[in-house]
């Protein structure tokens, strides 16, 4: 079935310092979307991409989209404790009725 | 609105109990969903439906049952708890198909089976 791998599952960063996570798809996708979690929390949507090669930013967040349509980024800039929590990637199942999600990155921030 | 709505936010069960975790959205979304999550794990979907009246299997289906009635309600049920479903449980639901729109979570429902 599809896999969705996301890496790295950790990281660490000083406050102010720039992150990226890494989504990879071991199938096309149709659109892949991005989801924050922070601690004791729930899953919030952030961002859909559908275009191959589309970039998409929010503020400081700036997501990528394959031109294969197989991996995709989301990069923070310039990090603050607000951004801490566990960033999830996340694309169609084979019959497109469900949801795959990545196994997460989880950000810490010092500040 | 209210969104998506579980309860209960916290249940204890003991081995062999059966329970119902229950989960309604106001939205007037077709697709409902549920995952579960555990550490290291990502979200695991167990059942889904795409209306009322329909449900599917995901990933990790075993030990859970679910139904549609309504729009509005996607109740899960575990039938003889095992400590092995010991988890945090999200309810989701989305105006469409699953793949294609965005998924709106419940507040989840942390679940401990001793």
């Amino acid at each position: 079935g599809q896999q969705v791998m996301q890496i790295p599952q950790y990281q660490h960063v000083q406050e102010g310092e720039d992150f990226t996570t890494y989504c990879n798809s071991s199938t096309t996708l149709s659109n892949i979307q991005w989801y924050k979690q922070r601690p004791g929390g729930h899953p919030v949507f952030l961002i859909q991409l559908v275009k191959s090669g589309e970039v998409k930013k929010q503020k400081r967040l700036t997501f990528q989209f394959g031109e294969a349509k197989k991996n995709s980024s989301l990069h923070i800039t310039a990090t603050q404790t607000t951004d801490v929590g566990t960033y999830f990637c996340a694309g169609p199942g084979n019959a497109g009725n469900m949801l795959t999600f990545g196994g997460g990155t989880r950000l810490m921030v010092k500040p | 609105n209210a969104g998506v709505t579980q309860t209960p936010k916290f249940q204890v069960l003991k081995t062999g109990q059966s329970m119902t975790l229950q989960c309604a959205q106001d939205m007037n979304h077709e697709y409902m969903s549920w995952y579960r999550q555990d550490p290291g794990m990502g979200l695991r979907l167990i059942h889904y439906s795409v209306g009322a009246g329909i449900t599917d299997q995901g990933e990790v289906p075993n030990g859970y049952n679910v139904s549609r009635s309504t729009t509005e309600d996607f109740p899960l049920r575990l039938l003889s708890a095992a400590p092995s479903q010991t988890s945090v449980y999200f309810c989701a639901s989305s105006y469409n198909s699953g793949g294609n729109s965005p998924l709106h979570f419940g507040n989840g429902t942390r679940l401990t089976v001793t």
